[in-house]
């Protein structure tokens, strides 16, 4: 069956360092890849897509990276702020279909 | 734009009640989503409309839930009987279709207690 994979431990880094989260899956094939973070008490909130065939995307401080190869997908956040700190979500979806399917998240906490 | 409004925040029941979730989408979005959220199974889809059309239901837990979605702008998930392991976080979600990969616009939840 499909599974995706992160990290279930807490992330916890220092105020300035880049933080990296990671999502790995088996058993699918997607056509793109999505992540959101989510607030305590809040619904998630979309921040990044990234298409099969692409190798990364950025956006300001974000960068996320897709190998299918290796069925992983890296999301980095650079000169981490503690506002950085929520839980981060992957999701994958495909071609033929509107479902995504969550990851369980990873919490990152950036200290101050 | 006010986003996607759940509504209520909150709710406490007893076993064996009926209980209603509503959902209002943004408006012009085509796809809706009712989502599922625990500790020990993360966000988990339940049922997904398009058009206000269920496309698939797969995710729904057994015959006590149900979710209808009368018209582009609400939709109601519902549980009856109600029962314990139905506590979770709630969420409702929408999109805009047509491009294969819109993100996802989600709500504030309900936050469902079955005592």
């Amino acid at each position: 069956s499909q599974k995706i994979e992160q990290n279930s431990e807490a992330l916890n880094i220092q105020e300035g360092k880049t933080a990296t989260l990671t999502c790995n899956y088996t058993n699918y094939s997607p056509a793109y890849l999505q992540w959101y973070r989510q607030d305590p008490g809040r619904g998630p909130v979309f921040l990044l897509l990234i298409r099969e065939n692409e190798k990364e995307k950025r956006k300001e401080r974000l960068k996320v990276t897709f190998d299918t190869t290796l069925k992983q997908s890296l999301f980095h956040i650079t000169a981490s702020q503690p506002a950085d700190s929520a839980t981060y979500l992957c999701a994958l979806g495909s071609d033929s279909s509107y479902k995504l399917i969550f990851g369980s998240g990873t919490r990152l906490l950036v200290r101050p | 734009d006010a986003g996607v409004i759940q509504s209520p925040r909150h709710e406490v029941t007893e076993m064996g009640q009926e209980v209603t979730l509503r959902c209002k989408p943004i408006s012009g979005h085509d796809y809706l989503f009712w989502y599922r959220q625990t500790m020990m199974r993360g966000l988990e889809l339940l049922i997904y409309f398009n058009n206000n059309v269920p496309i698939d239901d797969s995710g729904m837990p057994e015959d006590r839930f149900s979710a209808k979605m009368p018209n582009a702008s609400f939709s109601t998930l519902k549980i009856q009987p109600s029962e314990p392991r139905d506590s979770a976080v709630y969420f409702c979600a929408s999109s805009k279709g047509g491009q294969g990969f819109s993100p996802l616009h989600f709500g504030n939840g309900t936050r469902l207690t079955v005592t």
